[in-house]
C-alpha cells in the first residue's frame, strides 16, 4: 500500500526557515518523480515543485517559491524534503506531497494527508 | 502558462441526479506525439487531501465508482457524475500536467440539493 508522510510543518515567524519532510513506503521510491503542492486556507491548489526520479538533478519550481524553495529527495531513506526559507505570510498553507506515475509530466496518483505551514509572528 | 477555468464555481444536485463539472484549458493539453490528454480529475472532501479520480481525462482510477466519468479532449473537458451520491459531497478539481508550471481549475463545490 503506497504511503505519504508529511511532516515538519508548524507556526514560523515571516523571514524564517522550515524543512517538510515526506516519508514514502510502499513503492520503490527512487523510480517515480515527486510534487510538493500546497493550499492556503479555503482556497484551492497550487504547484509548487517537481524532483525527477533517480537522482533527482531536474527540479522545477513555481515562481511564487523559486530561489526560496528547495526540493530534494534521499533514495537512501526512502524520503522527499522541502526546504523552505525567507518565508512569507502569503507562503501559509497545508503542504501535500504527491507521487508521479513515473516522470515528471505525470498526474499526482498518491497524496500525503498533508503539514500545516503557518507564517506568522 | 496553462490557466484552467472550471464551471460552474458551485452545484447543486439532487441525490439520484446528474452532476456535470466543466473545464477549459487556456491551451491544448493533448500530446499529439501519444494521443493523450494530459488533464486529470481530483476530489477533495473537507479536511481530506485529494484523491485521484480520473487520468489522461478519460480513465478510471481504480477503485473509483463507475458513476464517475470523464471526457473531452484538447482544450474543453467535463467530468460527470451519473447518479449523485450523498458521499459525493466536495470540491472537485481539473489539473494539467502536460506543461509546466503545472496547474489546477479554481474547483467546483459540489452540494446536494
Amino acid at each position: 500500500e503506497v504511503q505519504l508522510l508529511e511532516s515538519g510543518g508548524g507556526l514560523v515567524q515571516p523571514g524564517g526557515s522550515l524543512r517538510l519532510s515526506c516519508a514514502a513506503s510502499g513503492f520503490t521510491f527512487s523510480t517515480y518523480a515527486m510534487f510538493w503542492v500546497r493550499q492556503a486556507p479555503e482556497k484551492g491548489l497550487e504547484w509548487v515543485a517537481t524532483i525527477d526520479n533517480g537522482s533527482g538533478a531536474k527540479t522545477l519550481y513555481a515562481d511564487s517559491v523559486k530561489g526560496r524553495f528547495t526540493i530534494s529527495r534521499d533514495n537512501s531513506r526512502n524520503t522527499l524534503y522541502l526546504q523552505m526559507s525567507s518565508l512569507r505570510a502569503e507562503d501559509t498553507a497545508i503542504y501535500y506531497c504527491a507521487k508521479s506515475i513515473g516522470g515528471i509530466s505525470s498526474y499526482y496518483e498518491y497524496w500525503g494527508q498533508g503539514t500545516l505551514v503557518p507564517v506568522s509572528s | 502558462d496553462i490557466v484552467m477555468t472550471q464551471s460552474p464555481e458551485s452545484l447543486a444536485v439532487s441525490q439520484g441526479e446528474r452532476a456535470t463539472f466543466n473545464c477549459k484549458s487556456s491551451q491544448t493539453v493533448l500530446n499529439s506525439a501519444n494521443n493523450k490528454n494530459y488533464l486529470a480529475w481530483y476530489q477533495q472532501k473537507p479536511g481530506q487531501p485529494p484523491k485521484l479520480l480520473i487520468y489522461w481525462a478519460s480513465t478510471r482510477e481504480s477503485g473509483v465508482p463507475d458513476r464517475f466519468s470523464g471526457s473531452g479532449s484538447g482544450t474543453d473537458f467535463t467530468l460527470t457524475i451519473s447518479s449523485l451520491q450523498a458521499e459525493d459531497v466536495a470540491v472537485y478539481y481539473c489539473h494539467q500536467h502536460y506543461i509546466t508550471p503545472h496547474t489546477f481549475g479554481q474547483g467546483t463545490k459540489l452540494e446536494i440539493k
